[in-house]
């Protein structure tokens, strides 16, 4: 059983760029949820994808904005960039309808650092 | 929404003694709470899941309850060892996770 992976695991960019995160998801896993966990906080819910469509956002603007392919892997896009996203961005696979706890499962995140 | 409120305070013990954490919901009784581990630059990773109609629930030296009357979880960690040091994450369940900030605990040898 593959586990969720994401990349890149670190990323530095300047105020005012765009910046695209991976995620890919645990095998047999069909939904992808999005979370910015910054320091000292709990992760922030951002959003989820399920079947390639958004399922739901958390309370961020829409220059946060994602992707899922049909092989349920996903992309979290970042546009404007602010010091404020200086965070760890989290991605979480879930099998939808597999239970009905939505048990998900954390990639290590990648760590993006806006200067 | 809900809102998950966690004792931001540290927990330093001594090993082999019990590790208490708190974890307090203030809006509607979540049908679930789950309890996450996280390590520095990591990832958190599920520990346990205890439904609003269960009072508690165990898993290896891990234990935690649901009171809906004090709207409260309680997490313990029984013997505990230096290998638990961490942070420790409460999240109620919706279709999103809606997590608290954790508390970190360090097990002393």
């Amino acid at each position: 059983e593959t586990g969720v992976t994401q990349s890149p695991t670190h990323l530095i960019k300047t105020r005012g760029q765009q910046v695209t995160l991976r995620c890919s998801s645990q095998s047999g896993h069909n939904t992808v949820s999005w979370y910015q966990q910054a320091l000292g906080q709990g992760p922030q819910f951002i959003f989820q994808y399920y079947r390639e469509e958004e399922n739901g956002r958390g309370n961020f603007p829409p220059r946060f904005s994602g992707l899922q392919f049909p092989n349920y892997s996903s992309e979290l896009n970042v546009n404007a960039l602010e010091l404020d996203d200086s965070a760890l961005y989290l991605c979480a696979s879930s099998l939808a309808g597999g239970n009905d706890y939505n048990e998900q499962f954390f990639g290590p995140g990648t760590r993006l650092t806006v200067l | 929404s809900q809102k998950i409120e966690q004792n931001s305070e540290a927990l330093n013990i001594q090993e082999g003694k019990t590790a208490t954490l708190t974890c307090n919901y203030t809006n509607y009784s979540p049908a679930y709470l789950q309890w996450y581990r996280q390590d520095p630059g990591r990832g958190p990773v599920f520990l346990l899941l205890i439904r609003e109609n269960e009072k508690e629930k165990r898993k290896e030296r891990l234990k935690v309850t649901f009171d809906t009357t004090l709207k409260q979880s309680l997490f313990h960690i029984t013997a505990s060892q230096p290998a638990d040091s961490a942070t420790y994450l409460c999240a109620s369940n919706d279709y999103k996770l809606s997590f608290g900030a954790g508390t970190t605990v360090t097990v002393r040898a």
